[in-house]
């Protein structure tokens, strides 16, 4: 298995500009969760879904951030406008929740900037 | 609300010298606790759960519900433990993971 896989990597753009960035869990992994990490406040969990439904997004910063999961394969989190505070590492786990409850597995991230 | 600490945001160490990287947390259940460790720009890796009581890479933690600490040690350090390292907790019968700000453990040669 290749892991949790997340495009692009690295992501460099103008501030006010849409940016969106993709996660494709391990497969047969049923829980996906989108993290934020900066050197301030380390690792915040932004939303996670559970069988591609939502169940917390207590921690999106605000509505310029919106997250979807169509199916089980694929996620999208997408900031619009794009402000250069939201320049940072985004991470997406991926988990198998109700047998033993497994641990998260990340993906490599992608590292924003926002000129 | 679950809470995880971990005081020390940077750890310089010799190499072959003991390692102590502490975490302490606040929750009123029962937890699961984790130490996750990242190495220079790779994703974060799972290192140790509690409830596996196991070794890795030298690695031991061990769980202390009375003084609610999960604290990661490794009786000699090599330079290649060079790392972050992030402790969490996941309240028991619940998916959602609360991470420690992190600490840098710098192994000097």
């Amino acid at each position: 298995d290749a892991g949790v896989i997340q495009s692009p990597r690295h992501e460099v753009t103008e501030m006010g500009q849409e940016v969106t960035l993709r996660c494709k869990p391990i497969s047969g992994h049923n829980s996906l969760f989108w993290y934020r990490q900066t050197m301030m406040r380390g690792l915040e969990l932004l939303i996670y879904f559970n069988n591609n439904v939502p169940i917390d997004d207590s921690g999106m910063p605000e509505d310029r951030f919106s997250a979807k999961m169509p199916n089980a394969s694929f996620s999208t989190l997408k900031i619009q406008p794009s402000e250069p505070r939201d320049s940072a590492v985004y991470f997406c786990a991926s988990s198998l929740w109700g047998e033993g409850n497994q641990p998260q597995h990340f993906g490599d991230g992608t590292r924003l900037s926002i000129l | 609300a679950q809470r995880v600490t971990q005081p020390e945001k940077l750890l310089s160490v010799f190499k072959g010298a003991p390692v102590e990287l502490k975490c302490n947390y606040s929750y009123s259940g029962s937890p699961e606790l984790f130490w996750y460790v990242q190495y220079s720009r790779q994703r974060l890796q799972l290192l140790l759960r509690h409830i596996s009581r196991e070794s890795i890479k030298g690695f031991t933690a061990d769980l202390n519900k009375g003084e609610t600490s999960f604290h990661l040690k490794k009786p000699f350090a090599q330079e290649e433990d060079s790392a972050m390292y992030y402790c969490a907790l996941r309240s028991g019968g619940y998916q959602k993971v609360t991470f420690g700000i992190g600490t840098k453990l710098q192994v000097i040669p």
